[in-house]
């Protein structure tokens, strides 16, 4: 299975700025996928991020609060803009397709002050 | 829409006990069944799937049969260790579209030595 780095592992920040997540996979993939977990709670998608074409936004996620990037097949990042302290959450990312499991990152873990 | 209902944790069990936790879903045609397990302050990772009806998933000494007549996929296993001890999440996915994956509540599980 494919191997995901994320960066940062976690971070503390100060309510007002946006942080960007990134996610590297050790090989080449149609399909990356962006979820929070807010505290004890499940994963909620975000996102899923096809390279060369624009991400698509789950239902009470949009592009202007979480921008997405995917310049290619083995990167993507997640910028959480203007955070909020209720912004504070674990965001994985994962990759899969063509019927297969998704694997995930070891997420990002991100507080607000 | 697709849900998963998962049984209420948390779990607590001593080692060696027997383990079940209930998972039913919902959806429309015919999805994918899995289990991811997360351990303290890590991602997600696969822990076993089963495709259709019938299918059982197998892995670590643990086990889930998918039932459709029941729409159920509960995880078991004959003799849990300390180093089980984790939250379990039971997820689908449909099958030949959407790849967006819909996960349960989870299942916090502490095992006692």
């Amino acid at each position: 299975s494919a191997v995901i780095s994320q960066k940062p592992s976690r971070d503390i920040c100060q309510r007002g700025t946006s942080l960007t997540i990134q996610c590297q996979v050790d090989s080449q993939v149609t399909m990356m996928f962006w979820y929070r977990q807010q505290p004890g709670q499940s994963l909620t998608l975000i996102a899923t991020a096809n390279q060369g074409s624009e991400a698509t936004y789950e239902s009470g996620f949009v592009i202007d609060k979480f921008p997405i990037s995917r310049p290619n097949l083995t990167f993507s990042t997640l910028t959480v803009s203007n955070m909020s302290p209720e912004d504070s959450s674990i965001y994985l990312c994962s990759v899969g397709a063509g019927g297969q499991p998704q694997h995930f990152g070891d997420g990002t873990r991100l507080s607000i002050l | 829409g697709n849900s998963v209902t998962q049984m209420e944790g948390p779990v607590t069990l001593s080692e060696e006990a027997f383990l079940t936790i209930n998972c039913t879903y919902t959806a429309t045609g015919y999805p994918s069944l899995f289990w991811y397990v997360q351990y303290p302050g890590e991602g997600l990772q696969l822990l076993l799937k089963a495709t259709k009806a019938d299918d059982k998933g197998s892995n670590k000494g643990f086990e889930a049969t998918y039932r459709k007549e029941t729409t159920s996929f509960h995880l078991e296993k004959g003799s849990v260790q300390v180093s089980d001890s984790a939250v379990y999440f039971c997820a689908l996915k449909n099958q030949g579209g959407s790849e967006k994956l819909v996960f349960g509540k989870g299942t916090k599980l502490t095992v006692n030595p």
